[in-house]
């Protein structure tokens, strides 16, 4: 079974500043996928970044880029130059291939991270 | 615009009720899956769907039930068998064909039950 470990329960960062939040995963699969969401207060849930098991280099998108480690199994997401917009709450999430061609996510516990002027 | 709608945003319901959570997505997506969030805690996938007339349980499905009558469209039930059904759902549809196959949410509904 698939699992996925967040263990910082909550963050502050500075605005203006980087912050890095951690995941790591447990798969015996080859190819899988890890996602990163975003879910404000609002509790929609906003999807940030993507990174496949086999792209050699790390995602990148806007201030959001994934440090991707395959041989640790962690993909920690890097927050660039944070705004008081990105307080909220971040999940970790991994792609399972199941029958017919199919998806499904797993997804880690969360890091609230609070952003301060 | 596309996008998927989950309605009603908040919902109330008795010990003993059933009710219906709608969803519904404009994107053309052939998967769809309904998502339980506990207060500071991740989500569990509670049933999935990839094709039409066709779905599967996730990993917490006692107490729920699905159907998939129309593409768009993917109802959940939550019956009175669900021990403690207070909490926010989430629904999610995908394209389903390879990768990344990301899946997008609708904005949630909060059920509480009194």
């Amino acid at each position: 079974a698939q699992k996925i470990t967040q263990t910082q329960p909550g963050m502050f960062v500075q605005e203006k500043e980087a912050v890095t939040l951690d995941c790591t995963y447990d798969t015996s699969d080859q190819s899988y996928g890890l996602f990163w969401y975003k879910q404000p207060s609002s509790g929609e849930m906003i999807f940030l970044i993507y990174q496949g098991s086999y792209d050699e280099q790390n995602a990148t998108e806007g201030r959001y880029s994934l440090n991707f480690q395959k041989a640790r199994k962690s993909a920690n997401l890097v927050i660039s130059a944070s705004q008081l917009g990105d307080s909220a709450m971040y999940f970790c999430a991994m792609r399972e291939a199941v029958g017919a061609a199919g998806n499904k996510l797993t997804f880690g516990g969360g890091t609230r991270v609070l952003v301060k002027p | 615009d596309g996008g998927i709608t989950q309605s009603p945003k908040y919902l109330f319901r008795k010990e003993g009720q059933n009710v219906t959570l709608s969803c519904e997505q404009n994107l053309n997506h052939d998967a769809m899956y309904w998502y339980r969030q506990d207060p500071g805690q991740g989500l569990r996938l509670i049933y999935y769907s990839h094709i039409v007339n066709d779905f599967q349980k996730g990993d917490i499905a006692e107490g729920y039930s699905v159907s998939r009558e129309k593409k768009e469209s993917f109802p959940l039930t939550v019956t009175s068998a669900q021990k403690n059904p207070t909490a926010f759902y989430l629904c999610a549809s995908s394209i389903m064909q390879g990768a990344p196959d990301t899946q997008y949410f609708g904005p949630g509904t909060r059920l509480t039950v009194l």
